[in-house]
C-alpha cells in the first residue's frame, strides 16, 4: 500500500525567509511518481511538479526547489525568499505506475507573515 | 488553455432537493475525476472517467450519480444528500487516466452546503 506523510501540519514564517516543506512516502513499487500541489484559499489545486522515481536530480523553478532522495523516501519542497502569495496549503502526492489514483498527504498549511 | 471550469461556485441545498454540479475542460483530456474535500483534509477520490466510461467508483453512496455526456463534460447529480455531504467538490482532468504519468488539472471547486 502506498502512503504519504506530511508531518508539518502548519508552518508560519516571516516574508523573505526560506521555508522547507517535508514529504515522506511509502511504496512497494520501484516505479512511481511524486507530485506537489498548491491549494490557495480560493480552493483550486495548482500543479507544481511531477517527478518519477528514476530521476533523482534536484529541480529548481524560480524560487521553488525540490529535493528527491530515494534513500530516505523523501521529496521535500523549499521556497526561497518567501512571499505572501505563497500562503496556501501544500499537498504532496504519490502514484504507482499504472495506477489511476493519487495518494495525497494530509497537507501543510503555510502562512507567510508580511 | 489549461483551464477546468466548474459551476456553480457555491450551492446550498436541502436534503430532499435534486441538484447537479458541472465540470468542463477543453484541453482534449480523456480522463476526468470527481473529488470530495472536507475542511483541513486532502481531496478524496470519488469517481474516475476514462474515455467517457466510468473506470473507478470509490464506493460512493448512490445519492451521488456521475455522468460523462462527452469527453469535455462531467456532471455530478446529487439527490437526497445528508448534512455530512457538505464539502468542496473538485473536478480534475488529465490526458489519460494514469495518475502517475500525467498531472491532473483541477477546477476551482463547488462549495456545497446541505441543510
Amino acid at each position: 500500500a502506498q502512503k504519504v506523510t506530511q508531518a508539518q501540519t502548519e508552518i508560519s514564517v516571516v516574508e523573505k525567509e526560506d521555508v522547507t516543506l517535508d514529504c515522506v512516502y511509502e511504496t512497494r513499487d520501484t516505479t512511481y511518481y511524486l507530485f506537489w500541489y498548491k491549494q490557495p484559499p480560493s480552493g483550486e489545486l495548482v500543479f507544481l511538479i511531477r517527478r518519477n522515481s528514476f530521476d533523482e536530480q534536484n529541480e529548481i523553478s524560480g524560487r521553488y526547489s525540490w529535493n528527491f532522495q530515494k534513500s530516505t523516501s523523501s521529496f521535500n519542497f523549499t521556497i526561497t525568499a518567501s512571499q505572501v502569495v505563497d500562503s496556501a496549503v501544500y499537498f504532496c502526492a504519490l502514484s504507482e505506475v499504472g495506477n489511476e489514483k493519487l495518494t495525497f498527504g494530509t497537507g501543510t498549511r503555510l502562512t507567510i507573515i508580511p | 488553455d489549461t483551464e477546468v471550469t466548474q459551476t456553480p461556485k457555491h450551492l446550498v441545498m436541502g436534503m430532499t432537493n435534486k441538484k447537479s454540479l458541472k465540470c468542463e475542460q477543453h484541453m482534449g483530456h480523456r480522463a476526468m475525476y470527481w473529488y470530495k474535500q472536507k475542511a483541513k483534509k486532502p481531496p478524496e477520490l470519488m469517481f474516475v472517467y476514462s474515455y467517457e466510461k466510468l473506470s473507478i467508483n470509490e464506493s460512493v453512496p448512490s445519492r451521488f450519480s456521475p455522468e460523462c455526456p462527452n469527453s469535455s463534460l462531467l456532471n455530478l447529480h446529487l439527490h437526497a444528500l445528508q448534512p455530512e455531504d457538505s464539502a468542496l467538490y473538485l473536478c480534475a482532468s488529465s490526458p489519460r487516466a494514469l495518475a502517475g504519468s500525467y498531472e491532473q488539472y483541477f477546477g476551482p471547486g463547488t462549495r456545497l452546503t446541505v441543510t
